[in-house]
């Protein structure tokens, strides 16, 4: 069965910190691992990810894969009050439409 | 802007009472998705629409059924709505390249 797990479950920093969110996968035939933040309401795409060792990046956020170790991380960097959400990692693979989601890591920026 | 579109926002249904919730679409996406989300938990796949076949996850109870009449709109009717479906049901659409994009979601209260 195809399993997406994300750690820490929670995290709470201080405002300017920088943190590196973990997520592991085990997907058949994998495709492409995706990254959401998800607020109080539905979860908004950040990147989609398909090669190894390819950053990609979007202001303070960045995300990596590595299909060797079969993970991702996503990392902030001058974090923000605005920065707190859950955020989804998901994983998908050829031969179906269909994300496997982790349960999310919580991340909470204390002011 | 192309984006997906869900109604209504907020539901509010009786015990046992039929519910249908829609989705719009304008950004001509092949594949459209149901998600329930409860509190803390990650999307949870109920069905999806590859063009107009149907996939339904082997859990999705026999109380969720699914219609999707054209490429821009999909339905998700619960026809005796317990207590245990009160949560967030999310619309997600997909095109070529598998990016799953989100609607604002429905949050369903049963009383």
């Amino acid at each position: 069965e195809d399993k997406v797990v994300q750690s820490p479950l929670s995290l709470v920093v201080h405002e300017g910190d920088t943190v590196t969110l973990n997520c592991s996968y085990e997907v058949t035939n994998f495709r492409s691992l995706l990254w959401y933040k998800q607020e109080k309401k539905a979860p908004t795409f950040l990147f989609m990810l398909t090669s190894s060792g390819i950053e990609k990046k979007s202001g303070r956020l960045s995300s990596i894969l590595d299909k060797k170790e079969l993970f991702s991380i996503l990392n902030i960097t001058a974090t923000q009050t605005g920065d707190s959400a859950v955020y989804l990692c998901a994983a998908s693979n050829f031969g179906n439409e269909k994300l496997t989601f982790g349960t999310g890591t919580r991340l909470t920026i204390i002011p | 802007d192309a984006m997906v579109i869900q109604n209504p926002r907020y539901q509010v249904t009786q015990f046992g009472k039929p519910v249908t919730l829609s989705c719009s679409q304008t950004l001509n996406h092949n594949v459209m998705y149901w998600y329930q989300q409860k509190s803390s938990q990650a999307p949870k796949l109920l069905f999806h629409y590859y063009d107009k076949d149907f996939n339904n996850e082997a859990d999705t109870p026999d109380n969720f059924q699914s219609r999707r009449p054209n490429t821009s709109f999909c339905f998700l009717d619960i026809r005796s709505p317990g207590l245990g479906d009160a949560a967030m049901y999310l619309c997600a659409t997909s095109g070529e390249t598998y990016e799953q994009y989100f609607g604002p979601g429905t949050r369903l209260t049963v009383t």
